[in-house]
């Protein structure tokens, strides 16, 4: 298996734009997490989902940021509109019982 | 107040040396996670514990759940262990709390 696979790697914006962030967790994982990470506030969990159904989003910072798991095998977050704070590494991982596989990271820049 | 403290924030060792990094919480929690970020950015998941201790080659961590209190060793460290260590708790209401990391840097 590839692991858990993010795309884009880097994402440069401009304030104001739609910003779509992917994920494609490790096949038979039932549960996928998004996190964020900034020098300021840490690693930060966003949201996570099991068996494609939202868990817990008490992390989801405001209404700007929202995510979605329509299949197994595919997840979104996207950020709408982006503001410069949201400049972070966002991180996805998944897991089946215990351990957690993380992806490579979006590393997200907001001008 | 932060739920996970984690203790030192900064570790300088040198190669071959015994390493110790705290994790102290003050929530109930049903697992609580060591993670370890290489400098490049990478996650990686040690361990999960929700009780007792566990090891996985030089790695050794434990967890006392009465104390709120988990140690991640490092036996015979080397240079490729430098990375920062991040310990996350787990409640059973499905809340994750994060410590803001040990950075460790060993040296040849």
């Amino acid at each position: 298996d590839a692991g858990v696979i993010q795309s884009p790697r880097h994402e440069v914006t401009e304030m104001g734009q739609e910003v779509t962030l992917r994920c494609k967790p490790i096949s038979g994982h039932d549960y996928l997490f998004w996190y964020r990470q900034t020098m300021m506030r840490g690693l930060e969990l966003l949201i996570y989902f099991n068996n494609n159904v939202p868990i817990d989003d008490s992390g989801m910072p405001e209404d700007r940021f929202s995510a979605k798991m329509p299949n197994a095998s595919f997840s979104t977050l996207k950020i709408q509109p982006s503001e410069p704070r949201d400049s972070a590494v966002y991180f996805c991982a998944s897991s089946l019982i215990n351990e957690q596989f993380f992806g490579p990271g979006t590393r997200l820049t907001v001008l | 107040k932060n739920e996970v403290e984690q203790s030192p924030q900064n570790l300088t060792a040198q190669e071959g040396e015994f390493i110790t990094i705290n994790c102290s919480y003050s929530v109930g929690i049903s697992a609580l996670h060591w993670l370890q970020q290489h400098p490049g950015g990478g996650i990686v998941s040690l361990f999960m514990l929700s009780s007792g201790k566990k090891k996985h080659g030089r790695l050794i961590a434990t967890i006392n759940i009465q104390e709120k209190h988990s140690s991640l060793h490092i036996t015979a460290s080397h240079p490729r262990d430098s990375a920062v260590y991040i310990c996350a708790v787990r409640r059973s209401s499905n809340q994750f709390y994060f410590g803001t990391g040990t950075s460790l840097t060993v040296i040849p």
